[in-house]
C-alpha cells in the first residue's frame, strides 16, 4: 500500500537559515512524488513535482528536492528561509490517486 | 489564467443537516477530484472523476456522501446527514490529464477548500 511519512510534526527555523524537510514513501512502482504548501485559511500550492529524470528538482519560491530511491525519500530543502515561508508542507506520493503525509508545520523566527 | 473556485468557504451546520459543496475546476481540465482534510492531517481523497464518470470512490463514505460531476464540468459533493467527524476541510482539485509537450500532465491544482463544522 502506498503511504508517507514525515517525522517532523513541526520545524523551527531562524530567517536566513537553511531548512530541510524530511519526507519517506511506500510505493509499488517509481513514484511520482510532490511537495505542497498550505497557509492558514489557503488551499494546496505545488512547490515541486518529480516524475522522472534528474533526481534534484527545482521549485518555486527557492524550494528543491531530491529523489532517493535508494532511500525512499524525496526530501525539501531551502537554503534561505524567509518569513514567509512559515506555513505547512505535504508530501504526497502516487498517480492520480496522491497519499499524503501528514504534513510538517514550519514556524519561522526572526 | 483562473484558478480551482470552491463556494462557500466556510459552513456551519447542527449534526443531522445535509451541506453541500460546489467546485468548479480548471478550465479544460478533465479530471476532479474531492479530497478530506481533517485538522492535523494530510488530505484523503474521497472521490475522482475523469470527465463525466467516477474513476474512484472507494473511500467516499456512500452513506452519507454523494458527489456528481454535470457535463463533465462542475461538481457537487454532499453530505446527508452529517455527523460531528464530518468536521473537516473539503478541498477540490484537478488535472489536465493530456499530453503536453511530449509528456502526460497530471499535476492537480487545488481549489481553497470549504472549512465544515458541525456542532
Amino acid at each position: 500500500a502506498q503511504s508517507v511519512t514525515q517525522p517532523d510534526i513541526h520545524i523551527t527555523v531562524s530567517e536566513g537559515a537553511s531548512l530541510e524537510l524530511r519526507c519517506n514513501y511506500s510505493y509499488g512502482a517509481t513514484p511520482y512524488l510532490f511537495w505542497y504548501v498550505q497557509s492558514p485559511g489557503q488551499g494546496l500550492q505545488l512547490l515541486l513535482k518529480y516524475f522522472s529524470g534528474d533526481t534534484l528538482v527545482q521549485g518555486i519560491k527557492g524550494f528543491e528536492a531530491e529523489f532517493k530511491r535508494s532511500q525512499s525519500s524525496f526530501n525539501l530543502r531551502k537554503p534561505s528561509v524567509h518569513w514567509s515561508d512559515a506555513a505547512e508542507y505535504f508530501c504526497a506520493v502516487g498517480r492520480n490517486k496522491l497519499v499524503f503525509g501528514a504534513g510538517t508545520i514550519l514556524r519561522v523566527k526572526s | 489564467e483562473a484558478g480551482v473556485a470552491q463556494s462557500p468557504r466556510y459552513k456551519i451546520i447542527e449534526k443531522r443537516q445535509s451541506v453541500a459543496f460546489w467546485c468548479n475546476p480548471i478550465s479544460g481540465h478533465a479530471t476532479l477530484y474531492w479530497y478530506q482534510q481533517i485538522l492535523g492531517q494530510g488530505p484523503k481523497l474521497l472521490i475522482q472523476f475523469q470527465n463525466n464518470g467516477v474513476v474512484d470512490d472507494s473511500q467516499l463514505p456512500k452513506d452519507r456522501f454523494s458527489a456528481e460531476r454535470l457535463k463533465g464540468v462542475d461538481s457537487t459533493l454532499k453530505i446527508q446527514p452529517a455527523k460531528l467527524e464530518d468536521s473537516a476541510v473539503y478541498l477540490c482539485a484537478s488535472s489536465l490529464d493530456r499530453s503536453v509537450g511530449g509528456s502526460l500532465e497530471e499535476t492537480q491544482y487545488f481549489g481553497p477548500g470549504t472549512r465544515l463544522l458541525v456542532l
